[in-house]
């Protein structure tokens, strides 16, 4: 059971580049998560996906995109790096009925932009 | 927008000791979900509470749900090593498909 995969596991950008996170789920989800975690502020949402076809913001999502490419996929972009979005990313699963199940986090992306 | 805060932000206890960390929100919740996530890894489900005023307990863990479904607690009786992590509580909110918010987590650390 891969269960929810993330790529790249570490990346470094210089300021200014682009790149897209990569998340798959197997467990066939229906809502898909990307949250930032930084030293002190917990995991904040950037985006989500509560089906296929839709996406929604969260608490950050300035400086991101995302695709929710099918059922399986989330992916987040960040079209012009910057410093301030070094962190730890996190891609998450979950199913959706009267209330969420639990959710299943992928192993992180530790991204660092110099 | 929704906010949930989680106190305290660090704790740190002697083997043996209890712990309890809190959880409220701005916005009544219409579940709420606690995680663990060990140094270096990802957030692990421990439980969901969805009932006003719900108590359910895992082993040395119990946790509990407010009556106003606004606030939350997690409760670790006689802590030990292997509870080292930081715990998190996530809510969410009727009608908004799906959405999930995490409390910033309490770290904690256990002295043997």
């Amino acid at each position: 059971n891969a269960g929810v995969t993330q790529t790249p596991k570490f990346q470094v950008l210089k300021t200014g580049q682009s790149m897209t996170l990569q998340c798959a789920q197997d467990m066939n989800h229906n809502s898909m998560y990307w949250y930032r975690q930084d030293p002190g502020m917990g995991l904040r949402l950037i985006y989500y996906s509560a089906s296929e076809g839709t996406t929604d913001k969260g608490e950050v999502p300035n400086g991101y995109n995302v695709s929710r490419l099918n059922k399986r996929e989330f992916s987040l972009r960040l079209e012009s790096a910057a410093p301030s979005q070094t962190s730890v990313y996190f891609c998450a699963s979950s199913e959706l009925g009267p209330w969420n199940t639990e959710a299943f986090f992928g192993q992180g992306t530790r991204l660092t932009v110099v | 927008g929704q906010q949930v805060m989680q106190i305290p932000q660090y704790q740190h206890v002697q083997e043996g000791e209890d712990f309890t960390t809190y959880c409220n929100s701005s916005t009544t919740l219409s579940n709420i979900q606690w995680y663990k996530q060990r140094p270096g890894g990802h957030p692990v489900f421990l439980i969901q509470l969805v009932k006003s005023g719900e108590v359910k307990k895992q082993k040395r863990l119990t946790f509990q749900f407010g009556e106003a479904k606004k606030n939350s607690s997690l409760h670790i009786t006689a802590t030990q090593t292997t509870d080292v992590g930081t715990y998190f509580c996530a809510g969410a909110v009727y009608n908004q498909g799906g959405k999930l918010i995490f409390g910033q987590g309490t770290e904690l650390s256990v002295k043997p």
